[in-house]
């Protein structure tokens, strides 16, 4: 079956470190991959899209990559900051659909 | 420049009510969708419009109905609420789908129903 996958566990992370958030997939083939910030009681924020052609997507302290042969896309925050508390999201589009992964939540401690 | 607007923010309702969730938009979007937001899952769509007068069924559709005789306007409704449709429910748009599938969705602050 299709699927797609998120850590369920939220993540912990010092402030000022590096946040490495994972998004993996079986049984797609995607063209696309976007990825949201979602906070509490509100709806997603679009971030960025990373085409399959495109090992990496940067905008200022976000960096996205795409791994087509592992299924993955890792999401990268530098030099967090507790404002980057959040859950993200990720989102296939296959198929001229996007798919949608649980989302994992981001903790950043001061 | 409101973006996507959802209301209300909070609703219960009885098993069997009908009630109609609202979302508006002033940013010229022709394709608006509605999704559901249940804990652990990812967002499922359940009903989209690529233009008014054209509406689509996602891959969750029983038990909502959909019109769009606006472009602004996409109303979803339940026509007999059941504990099962409790969710947040989320209006996304964009420009068209393929804009959207390429550069992002704008999505309301959702609404959150319980149904007892």
């Amino acid at each position: 079956s299709q699927k797609i996958e998120q850590n369920s566990e939220a993540l912990n992370i010092q402030e000022g470190k590096t946040a490495t958030l994972t998004c993996n997939y079986t049984n797609y083939s995607p063209a696309y991959l976007q990825w949201y910030r979602q906070d509490p009681g509100r709806g997603p924020v679009f971030l960025l899209l990373i085409r399959e052609n495109e090992k990496e997507k940067r905008k200022e302290r976000l960096k996205v990559t795409f791994d087509t042969t592992l299924k993955q896309s890792l999401f990268h925050i530098t030099a967090s900051q507790p404002a980057d508390s959040a859950t993200y999201l990720c989102a296939l589009h296959s198929n001229y659909q996007l798919i949608w992964g649980a989302g994992t939540k981001l903790i950043i401690k001061p | 420049n409101a973006g996507v607007t959802q209301t209300p923010k909070f609703q219960v309702l009885k098993t069997g009510q009908s009630m109609t969730l609202q979302c508006a938009q002033d940013m010229n979007h022709e394709y608006m969708s509605w999704y559901r937001q249940d804990p652990g899952m990812g967002l499922r769509l359940i009903h989209y419009s690529v233009g008014a007068g054209i509406t689509d069924q996602g891959e969750v559709p029983n038990g909502y109905n959909v019109s769009r005789s606006t472009t602004e306007d996409f109303p979803l409704r339940l026509l007999s609420a059941a504990p099962s449709q409790t969710s947040v429910y989320f209006c996304a748009s964009s420009y068209s789908r393929t804009r959207g599938l390429n550069y992002g969705y704008t999505f309301g602050s959702g609404t959150r129903l319980t149904v007892v």
